[in-house]
């Protein structure tokens, strides 16, 4: 079954302590991505990564960091979180062969106190 | 700026009923246009996609219009059911894979 694979699903944190959410794709996808929603705000891209060790920023950046060491995982890191990264998080991976289609995983829900 | 500009942000409709959500965009360069849907506490999954070549792409209940002069495309749900009652999101994406801009959501909520 294809399958992406985020953990863990729920995150309560404090203030500058460095954390990782992983993510994990079973579909041999090259290009993978991260995305934050917010309300009234839709889902917006933190970090993309067209294959391993290819990365490149999307529209928020700021305070996250990626890594592709192997094609099926792509963890991000707050190296120190804060409040205003209280979000919901998402991991995509996208198949670009055939019809062109973002798979999602389940969401890691990331509270910063 | 919000590339894909989504609206409404939300939507009561009756059992058996047309849902309608809309979408316009600026940028000529996008060329393709996926709609999203999402269940509460699961990941938006793929519901329907469509193309510039074409105007209209029907999947079961599902259509979109588009309208490639006007730069607007739309989601109507026909015979809208309770089971649909879920957050769409609209989306337009160029031909590097790279990146979806989506738009903001609509929360629809189908009465029975």
């Amino acid at each position: 079954e294809a399958q992406v694979t985020q953990n863990p699903r729920y995150l309560i944190t404090v203030t500058g302590k460095k954390l990782t959410v992983t993510c994990s794709q079973n579909m041999n996808h090259e290009y993978m991505s991260w995305y934050r929603q917010d309300p009234g705000l839709g889902l917006r891209q933190i970090y993309y990564s067209m294959n391993v060790e290819v990365t490149d920023k999307g529209d928020v950046p700021e305070g996250y960091k990626v890594s592709r060491k192997e094609k099926r995982n792509f963890p991000l890191i707050l190296e120190s979180p804060s409040p205003n990264q209280t979000s919901l998080y998402f991991c995509a991976s996208i198949q670009t062969r055939g019809n062109t289609e973002a798979f999602f995983g389940q969401g890691t829900r990331l509270t910063v106190v | 700026q919000q590339q894909v500009k989504q609206s409404p942000q939300s939507l009561i409709v009756q059992k058996g009923g047309i849902s309608i959500i809309n979408c316009a965009y600026e940028n000529t360069a996008f060329d393709y246009f996926p709609w999203y849907q999402q269940f509460p506490g699961k990941g938006p999954a793929l519901l329907i996609a469509i193309r510039p070549d074409v105007s209209e792409k029907k999947e079961g209940r599902f259509t979109i219009s588009f309208n490639k002069s006007a730069k607007q495309f739309s989601l109507h749900i026909m015979d809208s059911q309770p089971g649909d009652s879920a957050t769409y999101f609209c989306a337009a994406s160029m031909n590097n894979f790279n990146k979806f801009y989506f738009g903001s959501g609509t929360k629809l909520n189908v009465k029975p």
